[in-house]
């Protein structure tokens, strides 16, 4: 089955600055790669995904590369504000999602 | 007006009780499904329906048994309750074209179950 590794656990970063968290998955028929966002006590909202046909794609502070040889992909948020700290979860799919461990991303003031 | 809906919130039992959590959507998608998320905040599949149809099994014990007596709806059944099943439970929705979902998943806003 698939397994999707998520990097890091924890990310500190000050407002402003930008944020990257790194996901590796196994199962190279994964053809579908959506980034969820989980607020405390919330259920995951979708925030941005990228299909295996394409290398990047963007929406407004957010975007997603993804690299197929190397079955990577990665989420980047610019510009990072308070409202976006949460926990942050990839996952990769071919039947059902497999979801990375998360990412709790702090955003300090 | 929720897209997904799931009752009751929160749950909390003994163990070796018999407990349902129900769930419901109303986005008109064929394919239904169920996660567990355990303290660790880690989220797991245990089980898919597309139109009625059992298509995801995972390795999930017996004592949890899913039924959907419509596309609409897909409740969890859990026998036997153990100390190991505390977990919040999502139940989610998407439009998937027959195995392969090619739109996103909608979630449901949790249940939280207790065993004690």
């Amino acid at each position: 089955g698939e397994n999707v590794e998520q990097h890091p656990s924890t990310l500190s970063v000050q407002e402003g600055d930008s944020a990257v968290i790194k996901c590796t998955y196994s199962d190279s028929a994964s053809n579908y790669f959506p980034w969820y966002k989980q607020e405390l006590g919330k259920r995951p909202q979708l925030i941005i995904d990228i299909r295996s046909n394409v290398g990047e794609k963007k929406d407004q502070r957010i975007a997603v590369t993804l690299n197929k040889t190397a079955k990577h992909f990665s989420l980047h948020i610019t510009e990072t504000q308070p409202e976006d700290s949460a926990v942050y979860f990839c996952a990769a799919s071919q039947r059902a999602l497999t979801f990375g461990s998360g990412t709790r991303l702090q955003v300090q003031p | 007006d929720t897209a997904v809906s799931q009752t009751p919130k929160y749950l909390v039992t003994q163990m070796g009780n018999d407990k349902s959590i129900k769930c419901e959507q109303n986005l008109g998608h064929d394919t239904m499904y169920w996660y567990k998320q355990d303290s660790k905040k880690f989220l797991k599949i245990m089980f898919s329906y597309n139109n009625k149809e059992l298509i995801i099994n995972e390795t999930v014990p017996n004592r949890f048994s899913p039924k959907s007596p419509d596309k609409a709806h897909l409740n969890l059944h859990i026998n036997s309750l153990e100390l190991g099943d505390s977990a919040v439970y999502f139940c989610a929705s998407s439009q998937a074209s027959g195995y392969l979902p090619k739109a996103e998943q909608y979630f449901g806003p949790g249940t939280r179950l207790t065993v004690t």
